[in-house]
């Protein structure tokens, strides 16, 4: 009840086109969903949060949009760049971020 | 404002010895995690310290321990260690206020290699 399992596990996307990640959990305790960037040799950047009151959240060409009664959220990443190659986690948390649990990851690499 | 400082960067040690890892929080933090994360993995929740004191834990076994120390900067132990202890151990702080989730920033990691 704690996994936060996501989806691909590798994405190919040329420049300019749109990358979509999913992510789902059970748990409905979880209160605020995160998505972190990471690039080799560094720990994850946090990209963007979202928390189950709203159904949409966008931060320039990153949007996560969130479906409560299905138990999923997605990162969409508009206009894709090379620079946006790295791997993408989505996490949770509850209890006012406390113990946030991580997806497995998704490689992303943008085709120039 | 400081970010997240973790050292050593890396480290190699022997099956069977100890290891100390250390994180030096975010400048405001009150709360540090712990994950490890293996090659290719997302990052496994070890611990979580709130003003010093151990405030969940993950899958892992006791020989895992930690502290966090008043100025919010804490120590990860691995004691008989084992080959797969081999993993970049991440040191996360973030600012919990009871009132709803935060975000972390993550130090950059220490590479431990298990020989």
């Amino acid at each position: 009840q704690q996994q936060v399992k996501q989806s691909p596990q590798s994405l190919i996307v040329q420049k300019g086109g749109i990358s979509i990640i999913n992510c789902a959990y059970e748990n409905t305790a979880f209160d605020y969903f995160p998505w972190y960037q990471q690039f080799p040799g560094k720990g994850p950047a946090l990209l963007i949060a979202i928390r189950p009151d709203v159904s949409e959240k966008k931060e320039g060409r990153f949007t996560i949009s969130f479906n409560k009664s299905a138990k999923q959220f997605s990162l969409h990443i508009m206009d894709s760049q090379p620079g946006d190659s790295a791997t993408y986690f989505c996490a949770a948390s509850r209890g006012g971020g406390f113990k946030t649990i991580f997806g497995a990851g998704t490689r992303l690499f943008v085709k120039a | 404002e400081t970010g997240v400082t973790q050292s050593p960067t890396h480290l190699i040690k022997t099956r069977g010895q100890q290891v100390t890892l250390r994180c030096s929080s975010q400048s405001g933090h009150n709360t540090v995690s712990w994950y490890q994360q293996a090659l290719g993995q997302g990052p496994q929740f070890i611990f979580q310290y709130y003003r010093e004191e151990e405030n969940g834990r993950g899958n892992f076994p006791p020989r895992f321990s930690g502290l966090q120390f008043p100025n919010y900067s804490s120590e990860l132990n691995v004691n008989a260690l084992e080959l797969d202890d081999s993993a970049l151990y991440l040191c996360a702080s973030s600012l919990a206020t009871g009132t709803g989730g935060a975000g972390y920033t993550f130090g950059s990691g220490t590479r431990l290699t298990v020989v």
